[in-house]
């Protein structure tokens, strides 16, 4: 079975500071992990993915997540927190080995509220 | 089309009352997956369709719940004798398919409340 933690239900930051939105995840063998995110009364967007290689992964809106394999994490960052990323994020993992099924788990999300 | 689509965007029903709800992949995904999201939690997996195999329906909670795709393309998840606990937003996605891990593309959601 895999599963994904978001252990914060909701982070707080100010505009211009750097933010962070915690992930891990249980899975067998080699994950695969993206971010999602989902703004008011819209579907999900996908952010990024980490497959294989560069720990470090580069997304959309200068959104990165670094995947650290010993800490089994994949915290989404960003340097410098906007207003408009105020949304719900949500942290998905993909076994490797999956028997055939490529649906996602998810967490249960964290609020991201940027203050002006 | 642009993106996937879903139909409804919001759908009230009674309690015991049958529902169906509509999804529109992008053209060309082979892969369509059912989600459903109730308030405050996170994404429940349905069902998934992947070309013409047959569907993995794992996550249907109940018999009560059923989808078909056809042709390929569009697809409707169906609720018989709905129950208050339905009461959610249901996410359709699609993807490229294939043994790579894709991204899936996800529809702007039906919001099911039953009463």
């Amino acid at each position: 079975a895999q599963s994904v933690a978001q252990p914060e239900d909701q982070v707080n930051v100010a505009e211009g500071n750097p933010l962070t939105v915690k992930c891990t995840y249980s899975v067998s063998g080699n994950p695969y992990l993206f971010w999602y995110v989902q703004y008011p009364n819209r579907g999900l967007q996908f952010l990024l993915k980490y497959i294989t290689g560069d720990n470090l992964v580069k997304g959309s809106y200068g959104f990165e997540a670094e995947f650290n394999k010993s800490q089994t994490s994949f915290h989404l960052k960003k340097p410098s927190a906007l207003v408009s990323d105020s949304a719900l994020y949500f942290c998905a993992v993909r076994g490797w080995a999956d028997t055939g099924r490529r649906a996602l788990t998810f967490g249960s999300g964290t609020r991201l509220q940027v203050q002006p | 089309g642009a993106g996937v689509s879903q139909s409804p965007s919001n759908k009230v029903t009674e309690k015991g009352k049958d529902v169906e709800l509509r999804c529109d992949p992008i053209s060309g995904h082979t892969a369509l997956y059912w989600y459903r999201q109730s308030l405050g939690q996170g994404l429940e997996f349905l069902i998934y369709f992947q070309g013409n195999s047959a569907p993995d329906k794992s996550g249907l909670p109940s018999d009560r719940f059923s989808a078909e795709r056809t042709g390929g393309s569009v697809s409707t998840l169906t609720i018989q004798r709905t129950q208050q606990e339905d009461s959610a937003v249901y996410l359709c996605a699609s993807g490229a398919g294939g043994a790579s891990p894709y991204e899936q593309y996800f529809g702007p959601g039906t919001r099911l409340t039953v009463t």
